[in-house]
């Protein structure tokens, strides 16, 4: 059973940091792409950042590109997502999402359950 | 202002059928495979509709998925009350290189 579980959120003043982390199980890891979805309170989606299976093509969304880094560990089965220099506008919770495997796929087959970052002084 | 358009709303009684749009550009929807997600309050979004109208297993056939040059659409039909959610379609935007979403369709059963 594919298993993805976000840990790390919390309370961050603005101008914070920190690591969210997502475990995979179920699945070979290292064969997927992986995303970054947020959701901000009573909002919808946004795509966040995204790696590929081996880690060499990363792409993020212009409203967080160069304040967040994603990164994933395929031999701890992780994917980690490093946000720096935290604003109000950051507060959501953050879905790690698997992309589905087959050519030309684009969608998000399996979704964690979320985990809430709230920033706040 | 999100990159694909979707009505904030439907609703339809029970057992009637409804439908949601998603309309984008050439480089979204014109180019790339459309998803659909469906999302309860309080819970990470689903996967309904992948590669425009293929559907995951053990997602009825109650849900299906269309596509017309650069817009997409999803059906739901036989409505139920447990339908009663928010449905977003996604895709990647081949210009912006980037996932980009609707901004969700609060279905209503009347």
């Amino acid at each position: 059973e594919v298993q993805l579980m976000e840990s790390g959120g919390g309370l961050v003043q603005p101008g914070g940091s920190l690591r969210l982390s997502c475990s995979a199980s179920g699945f070979t890891f290292s064969s997927y792409e992986m995303n970054w979805v947020r959701q901000a309170p009573g909002k919808g989606l946004e795509w966040v950042a995204c790696i590929s299976s081996s880690g060499t093509s990363i792409y993020y969304a212009d409203s967080v590109k160069g304040r967040f880094t994603i990164s994933k560990d395929n031999a701890k089965n992780s994917l980690f997502l490093q946000m720096n220099s935290l604003r109000a506008d950051d507060t959501a919770v953050y879905f790690c999402a698997r992309r589905g495997s087959g050519f030309g796929r684009k969608d998000l087959d399996y979704w964690g359950q979320g985990a809430l970052l709230t920033v706040s002084s | 202002q999100s990159v694909l358009t979707q009505p904030p709303s439907v609703s339809a009684a029970p057992g009637q059928r409804v439908t949601i749009s998603c309309s984008g550009s050439g480089s979204n929807i014109g180019k790339n495979y459309v998803s659909w997600y469906q999302q309860f309050p309080g819970t990470a979004p689903k996967l309904l509709i992948y590669d425009n109208n293929k559907r995951p297993s053990g997602i009825p056939d109650r849900f299906s998925g269309s596509n017309s040059g650069t817009s997409a659409t999803l059906g739901i039909t036989g409505l139920q009350t447990g339908d009663e959610a928010d449905y977003y379609c996604g895709t990647w935007d081949s210009s912006l290189s980037a996932r980009v979403f609707g901004g969700g369709t609060k279905v209503t059963v009347l």
